[in-house]
Parts: structure tokens; sequence; C-alpha cells
């Protein structure tokens, strides 16, 4: 069955950068985009971008441009995306999620609290 | 940006009613070349990543009981539960996947009444 298992939470101080990571099973890993997408304590979702894990390709809006790195290793199935400069108002969940085939996302990693504080 | 409106925010629904969620976007999400909407309904419980519930407007993903439906096309959209059941209890989200930046609705919270 589809999996994908994210890394631990993390507690960052405002200027750092953080990497979270993505491990996928279950299918093939560069057959299907990943998504990132993060929630706000009590808010909505926020989509940061795509990583086609075959070439590496990524789509980043702009809001995010400059701020997010999003990379993978094929040969562990796994994709990351790094925030640097962090904020307090980066404190969020942040999921990764694979791309159904038509830029829907039907499967979700657990998600990662990251949390911004001096 | 596309933005996506839901309404209403929130909602409160007797076990086994009918529940309705509308979400609008600012533009359409209709792809002419291939008559599909890129328009999505998720559902997130408490603690938990979303759940993606409808696809392509109205087709409802695997194992989603058929007691949710989407219609709509172009803007306007709908998501519709026949008989509200109690693990229907959620935030529903609307996304487009028309452009990027890939929007979401601010979300709508369903509740039993």
């Amino acid at each position: 069955q589809v999996q994908l298992v994210q890394s631990g939470a993390e507690v960052k101080k405002p200027g750092a950068s953080v990497k979270v990571s993505c491990k996928a099973s279950g299918y093939s890993f560069t057959g299907y985009f990943l998504h990132w997408v993060r929630q706000a304590p009590g808010q909505g979702l926020e989509w940061m971008g795509w990583i086609n894990p075959d070439s590496g390709g990524t789509n980043i809006p702009q809001n995010f441009q400059g701020r997010v790195t999003m990379t993978r290793d094929t040969s562990i199935s796994t994709a990351y995306m790094e925030l640097n400069r962090l904020r307090s108002d980066d404190t969020a969940v942040y999921y990764c999620a694979r791309d159904r085939g038509d830029y829907s996302s039907d499967h979700w990693g657990q998600g990662t609290l990251v949390t911004v504080s001096s | 940006d596309i933005v996506m409106t839901q309404s209403p925010e929130s909602l409160a629904v007797s076990l086994g009613e009918r529940a309705t969620i509308n979400c609008k976007s600012s533009q359409s999400v209709l792809y002419s070349s291939n008559n599909k909407n890129y328009f999505g309904w998720y559902q997130q419980k408490p603690g938990q990543p979303p759940k993606l519930l409808i696809y392509w407007a109205s087709t409802r993903e695997s194992g989603v009981p058929d007691r949710f439906s989407g219609s709509g096309s172009g803007t306007d959209f709908t998501l519709t539960i026949s008989s509200l059941q109690a693990e229907d209890v959620a935030v529903y989200y609307c996304q487009q996947y028309y452009s990027t930046p890939y929007t979401f609705g601010q979300g709508t919270k369903l509740e039993i009444k």
C-alpha cells in the first residue's frame, strides 16, 4: 500500500533552516509528482510546490521562491523540503502528498510540525 | 492567483440529513482541451492529514462512500453529503489545480446539530 512517512517534529530559531523528509513506499517513487502543503495552527491549507522525483524538476510558487528548496534521493525513495530564513509565521504542520496524476493529492504523509520560536 | 471562496464557513446538520458546501473560484478551472475541471474536495479530521474525496469536480476517489458527491463546472462547485453520518464531522476544503499556485478554499467546518 502507498505510504508516505515524514521526519519528526522540529523546533527552530528564527533565521534558521529546516529540512523535512518524506519517504515513499508501496509505489514507483519516480512515477508520481510529490506536493508539499503546509497548515499553520488552526488555519487552512497552503500549497508550497511540487517536485518531479524522476527529473528533479520543481514548481515553487513565487511567495516561496528563494526560501524553499525541494530535492529528492531516488535511491532511497525520499523527497526533501528545505525552508530557509525561518520566521515565526512559518510555524506549521508540513505535509508531503503524492500527486494522483492530475495535480490533485491522493496520499498524504502524517505531517511534520515545525515550530519557529526564539 | 485563483482565489477559492467556500461557503458557509461552518455548518451544523442533523444526522441523516443532507449537507451542502459550496466553493467558488475567481476564474474558471475548466480546461477546454479535455473538458475537465481541475478541482477537488478534501476532508480533514482533527489531527489527521487531508483526505481526497472528489477529483475532476465530480469523480469520487476510490473507497469514498457514495453519500459524498461533487457537482459543478467552471467557477461554481458543490460538495453534497446525502445523509450525514457521525464520522463525517470534519473540515472540508476545495482546491483548484488548474494553475499554480494551486489554491485551497478557507475550509468549511461541518458539525452535528
